[in-house]
Order: C-alpha cells, then sequence, then structure tokens
C-alpha cells in the first residue's frame, strides 16, 4: 500500500519557468492538500481540496494553481518559478470525519528555484 | 503574530531523559490539537491527538492541552535515539484544516 506518492522527488527550475509536482494517494481519502515548508515557519497550506471538483486557497496561495484531478490526484503548477518559492512541498490526503482522521503526508518534492 | 507558536530548539538530551515539548496559539477556536514527528527527508507523521482540553498518554508519550492558557504539551518518557526526529505541534477549529508550528528538533544522546 503506497499511501501517498509526490513526484518528482528533486527538481531544480530557473526563474520564470513553470512545472506542475504531482500527488497521487490510493487510500480513496476525499480529501487533499499542498502545504510548503520552510525553515522556521512550519507547514503552511498552499490549497486544499475538501472533496473531488472543489478547491480552496490556503494560507499561500500566490503564484501557484491546483488541479483535483480526479478523487486519487491532487497536482500543483508553479507558472512562473521564483526563487522565493524555493521550498520543500508536501502533500496530504485524509478522510476527515469524527473521531478524527489524520492527515496522511507524502515525503515530499525538494524544489530549487535559481 | 503566528497563530501558533513553537520554539524550533534544536533539544538535545542523553538517552532514557524526558523531552518535554510546548506550543501556545492565539485562536480560541481550535479544538483539536495533535503532534506530528517528521523523521529527515521524510513527510510528517501523526503521533498524538487531543480532542479539546485534557491530557492523553499513548506508551512512552503524555499529550496535555490546557485551552485556558491556549497551551499544548508533550512529553516522550525515556526517550530513545530513535525518537530523534522534528516534532510539529497542529491545531484545527474543525476536521480537516491544520495550522502547524514551526517544529522543535530533537536529538537523542545515546
Amino acid at each position: 500500500n503506497a499511501g501517498v506518492t509526490q513526484t518528482p522527488k528533486f527538481q531544480v527550475l530557473k526563474t520564470g519557468q513553470s512545472m506542475t509536482l504531482q500527488c497521487a494517494q490510493d487510500m480513496n481519502h476525499n480529501s487533499m492538500y499542498w502545504y510548503r515548508q520552510d525553515p522556521g515557519m512550519g507547514l503552511r497550506l498552499i490549497y486544499y481540496s475538501a472533496s473531488e471538483g472543489t478547491t480552496d486557497k490556503g494560507e499561500v496561495p500566490n503564484g501557484y494553481n491546483v488541479s483535483r484531478l480526479n478523487k486519487r490526484e491532487f497536482s500543483l503548477r508553479l507558472e512562473s518559478a521564483a526563487p522565493s518559492q524555493t521550498s520543500v512541498y508536501f502533500c496530504a490526503s485524509t478522510l476527515p470525519g469524527h473521531p478524527y482522521q489524520p492527515q496522511h503526508f507524502g515525503d515530499g518534492t525538494r524544489l530549487s528555484i535559481l | 503574530q503566528k497563530e501558533v507558536e513553537q520554539d524550533p530548539g534544536p533539544l538535545s538530551v542523553p538517552e532514557g531523559a524526558i523531552v518535554s515539548l510546548n506550543c501556545t496559539y492565539s485562536n480560541s477556536a481550535f479544538q483539536y490539537f495533535m503532534w506530528y514527528r517528521q523523521y529527515s527527508r521524510k513527510g510528517p507523521e501523526l503521533l498524538m491527538y487531543t480532542y479539546s482540553s485534557g491530557n492523553k498518554e499513548d506508551g512512552r508519550f503524555t499529550a496535555q492541552v490546557d485551552k485556558s492558557s491556549k497551551y499544548i504539551s508533550l512529553f516522550i518518557r525515556d526517550s530513545q535515539p530513535s525518537d530523534s526526529a522534528t516534532y510539529l505541534c497542529a491545531m484545527s477549529p474543525n476536521d480537516y484544516k491544520l495550522s502547524f508550528g514551526a517544529g522543535t528538533t530533537v536529538t537523542v544522546r545515546a
């Protein structure tokens, strides 16, 4: 059982380039999330999708777009990469409900923008 | 001011010591309180979860929530080198949208 799979694991881009980070989960979860993790800042929510067909902005959405392709897949796109977007990006998924259902995280995509 | 404040450490303790971690928060609407553990180059994984106030114990781990003081704690007893990781507190007003602390890096020395 793979859980949450993120591709690629590492990427180096030049300023202005675009790319899409892929995320897929095989746990039949409804909700999916994209976070970025920076030193001293913790995990910050970029976008989330409460269910298939819906997406909402999180805390730091500027410079990003998302697509909830189907129930399994949630992609994050950088249209014109900037050095400030250098970070580690995590995708997570969960099945909301009581009792609390934990968010399951992938192992991250390490992105450097030169 | 951040919604969730967590001392980033680092914290270094000898094997067998008690590790004490804490977070403070400002949003009184938070009801769900979690601790995630993150090993190097891995994603976070849920360690403990508490709903509303109170204590919760799971093996060597104890989580405490004091909503009146807006303060949560995690204690690790009889710490082991395998406990060396970054510990992230997280909290939420509902059951799906989390606010995270910056994380505390812990090293347990053998």
